[in-house]
């Protein structure tokens, strides 16, 4: 299993661009989140789906989209870019509620 | 939202030297976390803890969940180069409709000298 996958690795987009980051994940896990984690940070949830077509918003959902169309991809959309978004980005899944969460390697993302 | 107090920041230790974080909150949660991030990596779950007052070992890892719900610490012994890394205890928000969302705490940044 690849487990859960990434990409980008790395970006830099001018402020007002768009760009969608890809996740992946090969465990037919039910849950998956978005997480960003800024400079000397902890992660903070973004958005997560607890399966196709579920989605809610985490605890900075402000600048994000996202969709759950298989239970394997859960991309994240930036509209307009801004500098404030200028972060690492990781994407986690996991079997269930009370499971553990399995992390990406993560996008490292730098808006200028 | 809530916040999780870790400390300390960072720590610079030679090796076989024990090491010890903690991680304390104002709210009481149900559940306490510790991950591990290397280097460019995502983070990994190192323990698990469900229960006041459970200590939980894993290899030279222990960890405990304090009595009163609102603290935890970890405990490295006999450190190795490859424990270097920043180690994050999380909680989980349960209750009513949260579905596993974690909070983090800031990171403690460990650096191991050979």
């Amino acid at each position: 299993n690849a487990g859960v996958t990434q990409t980008p690795k790395f970006r830099i987009l001018k402020i007002g661009q768009s760009m969608t980051l890809q996740c992946a994940q090969d465990m037919n896990h039910n849950y998956m989140y978005w997480y960003r984690q800024d400079p000397g940070m902890g992660l903070k949830l973004i958005y997560y789906s607890v399966g196709a077509g579920i989605t809610d918003k985490g605890e900075v959902p402000n600048g994000y989209n996202v969709s759950r169309s298989t239970t394997e991809d859960f991309p994240l959309r930036l509209e307009l870019a801004a500098p404030s978004q200028t972060s690492v980005y990781f994407c986690a899944s996991s079997y269930g509620r009370w499971d553990e969460q399995f992390f990406g390697p993560g996008t490292r993302l730098t808006v200028l | 939202g809530q916040q999780l107090n870790q400390s300390p920041q960072s720590m610079f230790i030679q090796e076989g030297e024990d090491v010890s974080m903690n991680c304390t909150s104002s709210s009481i949660f149900n559940t306490w976390l510790w991950y591990k991030q290397d280097p460019g990596e995502g983070p990994v779950l190192l323990i698990a803890l469900y229960k006041a007052g459970e200590l939980t070992s894993n290899g030279r890892l222990t960890a405990q969940f304090g009595i009163t719900r609102k603290d935890s610490f970890l405990n490295i012994s006999a450190s190795i180069p490859s424990d270097v890394g920043i180690y994050f205890c999380a909680v989980d928000n349960a209750g009513g409709t949260s579905y596993g969302k974690l909070t983090f705490g800031q990171g403690t940044i460990l650096t191991v000298h050979p």
